[in-house]
């Protein structure tokens, strides 16, 4: 039972356009969401995340949204760059510095130049 | 530099021998996790700590043990390897509350013949 879904393995994006990662979660005990990405050989980087009291947080190029109503959040990445190509991971937990965190599958996220 | 240790990076077994992965952070941080990636399976807790002395299973326990002796080390043990725990596995951690997740060591590949 995926708690945590990324329905899209791969997405593809021309340089300086905008990229938009979605995640869908099922447990509503969830109410703090990250994003993590990661180059291969490396471990995840976390990336930003946003509370559940909030629908919105920014930092930089990435916007990370939540609907709670839809149980779904994305991440937005603008302007995208070549070094944003990677896997991104959606993770949720019970609370927040929750210690257990529920991932999703990833989204390979490719930078056209 | 400060961070998650991870070793050994590589490491091939017969099935049915054990051996541990070894892991150490140096930010005095609280919670540590092990997690294993597969294909298309996202990241999965195998075990986490709270802190010394604390440890709790998470969503793929079996076959694997852990102690937390000191704030520094989290070691994972492999008791009888089997071909499917042929995976890369993470170790984290991360202080007990704030809003920047987990920091990951840069994961050991293990492969079970």
């Amino acid at each position: 039972d995926q708690q945590v879904k990324q329905n899209s393995p791969s997405l593809s994006v021309q340089e300086g356009r905008i990229s938009i990662l979605n995640c869908d979660y099922t447990n509503s005990m969830f109410d703090y969401f990250l994003w993590y990405k990661k180059y291969p050989a490396e471990g995840p980087t976390f990336l930003i995340s946003i509370s559940s009291i909030k629908d919105k947080n920014e930092d930089g190029r990435f916007t990370v949204f939540l609907n709670k109503s839809a149980k779904h959040l994305s991440l937005h990445i603008v302007p995208s760059q070549p070094g944003d190509s990677a896997v991104y991971f959606c993770a949720a937990s019970g609370g927040f510095g929750n210690e257990k965190l529920t991932f999703g599958t990833g989204t390979r996220l490719t930078i056209i130049p | 530099n400060a961070g998650v240790t991870q070793t050994p990076k590589f490491q091939v077994l017969k099935t049915g021998q054990s051996m541990t992965l070894q892991c150490a952070q140096d930010m005095n941080h609280e919670y540590m996790s092990w997690y294993r990636q597969d294909p298309g399976m996202g990241l999965r807790l195998i075990h986490y700590s709270v802190g010394a002395g604390i440890t709790d299973q998470g969503e793929v326990p079996n076959g694997y043990n852990v102690s937390r002796s000191t704030t520094e080390d989290f070691p994972l043990r492999l008791l009888s390897a089997a071909p499917s725990q042929t995976s890369v596995y993470f170790c984290a951690s991360s202080y007990r509350e704030g809003a920047g997740g987990y920091t990951f060591g840069s994961g050991t590949r293990l492969t079970v013949v």
